[in-house]
């Protein structure tokens, strides 16, 4: 079974700054990563997954994230925030096995970006 | 092109009733998946289905709820004698493939909270 931590519940920052947020998991077993992020009113949208390959993902909106196996991390960050950025972040992981399509989600992190 | 539709978004139920959810995968969807998030809580996986097959419902709790995705129509999760500890959000989402092939992505509808008084 997985687990996903996500570090912060609440981040807020200024238009235009850089932002990170944090997420941990544990795995006994090799894992896909994502991150999806929920706009108010609205389904949950992926914004990045990491499957193998370059540890470096890059997403949509100018996210990227940051696969570290040793620290079993998988933060996102962007360099530049908007104002419309605002929303829920949700990390979310997988086994890559037979039953990848479990995926198991962190409690969230709400990020409000302030003018 | 549509995406994943949930109704109602919110319902109430008193306990001892049944509550019924709809979800409607994205047009070419055949695969569909129910999470729920309780309060303070990431969102966990309960049943994973295709057209009139349960695939995995390891995470469906063993007695009331039970979910089925007809041949025509939505997919329904149904909750017989609903309890407090019930209220929650109930995410849907599908998929066109199994989304564990890793290339696939599964697509959310916007949830439905219960709240049972």
């Amino acid at each position: 079974a997985q687990s996903v931590t996500q570090l912060d519940s609440q981040v807020p920052v200024f238009e235009e700054a850089p932002v990170e947020l944090r997420c941990n998991y544990s795995s006994s077993v090799s894992v896909y990563l994502f991150w999806y992020v929920q706009y108010p009113n609205q389904g949950l949208q992926l914004l990045l997954k990491y499957l193998s390959g370059s540890t470096l993902v890059k997403g949509i909106n100018g996210f990227e994230a940051e696969f570290n196996k040793s620290q079993t991390s998988f933060h996102l960050r962007k360099p530049s925030v908007h104002i419309s950025d605002t929303a829920e972040y949700f990390c979310a992981v997988s086994d890559s096995g037979g039953s990848n399509y479990k995926l198991t989600f962190g409690k969230g992190t709400l990020l409000t970006v302030n003018p | 092109n549509a995406g994943v539709m949930q109704n109602p978004r919110h319902l109430v139920r008193r306990r001892g009733q049944e509550a019924r959810l709809r979800c409607s995968p994205m047009k070419g969807h055949s695969h569909v998946y129910w999470y729920r998030q309780l309060p303070e809580e990431g969102l966990k996986f309960m049943v994973y289905l295709q057209k009139e097959n349960i695939i995995d419902e390891s995470g469906m709790p063993k007695e009331r709820f039970s979910a089925e995705f007809p041949k025509e129509g939505p997919s329904i999760l149904r909750i017989q004698q609903v309890v407090r500890g019930d209220s929650a959000a109930y995410f849907c989402a599908s998929s066109p493939r199994t989304a564990g092939a890793g290339t696939d992505t599964q697509y959310f509808g916007p949830g439905t909270r219960l709240t049972v008084l």
